[in-house]
């Protein structure tokens, strides 16, 4: 069965401090994995899409990268405004995509 | 371009009554889906349709129904509200391809009372 996992729930930083956040995945044949910020009472809204073991994407302060068994998404001196609820998600030989709960990071001043 | 739009942002309903959630997408996506997002939970896929006319079901479908009459509208059903059903709804496109991402709208905030 498709499953993502994602550590930790939720993360506090200080503006400028930086950390990662985990997306454990197992998947039969994976087709893309996609990572995603949701903003409070929005919709997800998308960041990356990372295919093969190996492979990095970065934008701005955010860099995603990814492994045969996890992605990490990496944040660099993060601001206040990269708070948000973070999600990762798989899609497999099922063609749909399996969605993890999510860490929630904030970042205060 | 607007993207996807879903009306209402926000709705309640009282237990037995019906509503369609209204989804719409300006991008010629042929690939459209719903999903429901309860606290702590991942986003679970209620249905999807591939095209105009093709629908099937997802994780979990029971108490909804969806049509797909053009490729803008993909409209959500509920017959029978139950307050299993309170939750927040969102409607997604993409393009057909396995590199492309799903775009989701901002969602409708359903209470079932």
């Amino acid at each position: 069965e498709d499953q993502v996992t994602q550590s930790p729930e939720a993360l506090r930083l200080q503006e400028g401090e930086s950390s990662s956040l985990n997306c454990s995945y197992t998947v039969s044949g994976l087709r893309g994995l996609f990572w995603y910020r949701q903003d409070p009472g929005k919709g997800p809204e998308f960041l990356f899409t990372l295919y093969s073991a190996g492979e990095e994407k970065e934008k701005e302060r955010l860099k995603a990268t990814l492994t045969k068994k996890e992605s990490f998404l990496h944040i660099t001196a993060p601001k206040p405004e990269d708070s948000a609820t973070y999600l990762c998600a798989v899609r497999g030989n099922t063609d749909k995509l399996i969605f993890g709960t999510g860490t929630r990071l904030q970042v205060f001043p | 371009n607007a993207g996807v739009t879903q009306t209402p942002k926000f709705r309640i309903l009282k237990i037995g009554q019906s509503m369609t959630l209204q989804c719409t997408q300006d991008m010629n996506h042929n690939y459209m889906y719903w999903y429901r997002q309860d606290p702590g939970m991942g986003l679970k896929l209620i249905y999807y349709s591939v095209g105009a006319g093709i629908t099937d079901k997802g994780e979990v479908p029971n108490g909804y129904n969806v049509s797909r009459s053009t490729t803008e509208d993909f409209p959500l059903r509920l017959e029978l509200a139950a307050p299993s059903q309170t939750s927040v709804y969102f409607c997604a496109s993409r393009l057909a391809g396995n590199d492309q991402p799903q775009h989701f709208g901002d969602g409708t905030r359903l209470s079932i009372l």
